[in-house]
């Protein structure tokens, strides 16, 4: 899992500011997907994409954040205007495109920190 | 829907104890895939093990061991002669055919290795 870069590893953000966080899946791998870790709460999924198309984005929240993956690029976790209940860890992981069922692997993780 | 059910919050036992992780899933596809993940305190998710449906072999990795019964729908996770090492939150997780991969996690159970 390690080929899975996130960054920045860690970000702290004052309320109403922007966080972008940012991640380039493992070599091969087409699809991306965001999970949310809230303290001592588990992974919630969030979104999964795929280059240039969101697949599945029922577990975002409905204002305020949105994820892409362009074609060329990293793909990018937005939160515009923060506020302290979006302290958390943010995962990145990704898998192989075609079967289902591969394996994903996840980053090291973002932790945002809004004070 | 889907659901992974992890009864046990948290466990501490004795170095060199064996400890068994319970993990219960609840779906209605027919294929799907189970996952063991750890997240140890330096707080990465290090993937463990996938198994798919149709495979109810247990299975065994050095002093790790799965036990995955359909009859009861659970998968359980065998940890023998426990090292401090272990010590981390595990969290089993499902995917379905028809969810693109996407994978659910349970809420973890905390595991404390007690020198």
């Amino acid at each position: 899992n390690a080929g899975v870069m996130q960054n920045p590893r860690h970000l702290v953000r004052r309320r109403g500011q922007e966080a972008r966080l940012r991640c380039s899946p493992m070599k091969g791998h087409s699809h991306v997907y965001w999970y949310r870790q809230l303290p001592e709460e588990g992974l919630k999924f969030m979104v999964y994409l795929q280059k240039e198309n969101i697949i599945d984005e029922s577990g975002m929240p409905k204002e305020r954040f949105s994820a892409e993956f362009p074609k060329e690029g990293p793909s990018i976790l937005r939160i515009q205007q923060v506020v302290r209940g979006d302290s958390a860890a943010y995962f990145c992981a990704s898998s192989p495109p075609a079967a289902v069922g591969n394996t994903i692997y996840f980053g090291e993780g973002s932790w945002l920190t809004v004070v | 829907a889907q659901k992974v059910t992890q009864a046990q919050t948290e466990i501490s036992v004795v170095e060199k104890e064996d400890v068994t992780l319970d993990c219960v899933y609840e779906t209605r596809d027919t294929t799907y895939y189970l996952f063991w993940y750890k997240q140890p305190p330096s707080g990465e998710l290090v993937f463990l093990i996938r198994r798919n449906s149709f495979d109810e072999q247990n299975e065994i990795s050095g002093r790790y061991s799965w036990n995955f019964q359909k009859s009861t729908s659970s998968f359980n996770f065998t940890i023998t002669a426990s090292q401090v090492v272990d010590s981390a939150v595990y969290f089993c997780a499902l995917s379905e055919e028809t969810s693109y991969d996407k994978v659910i996690f349970g809420p973890g159970t905390s595991l404390s290795v007690i020198p």
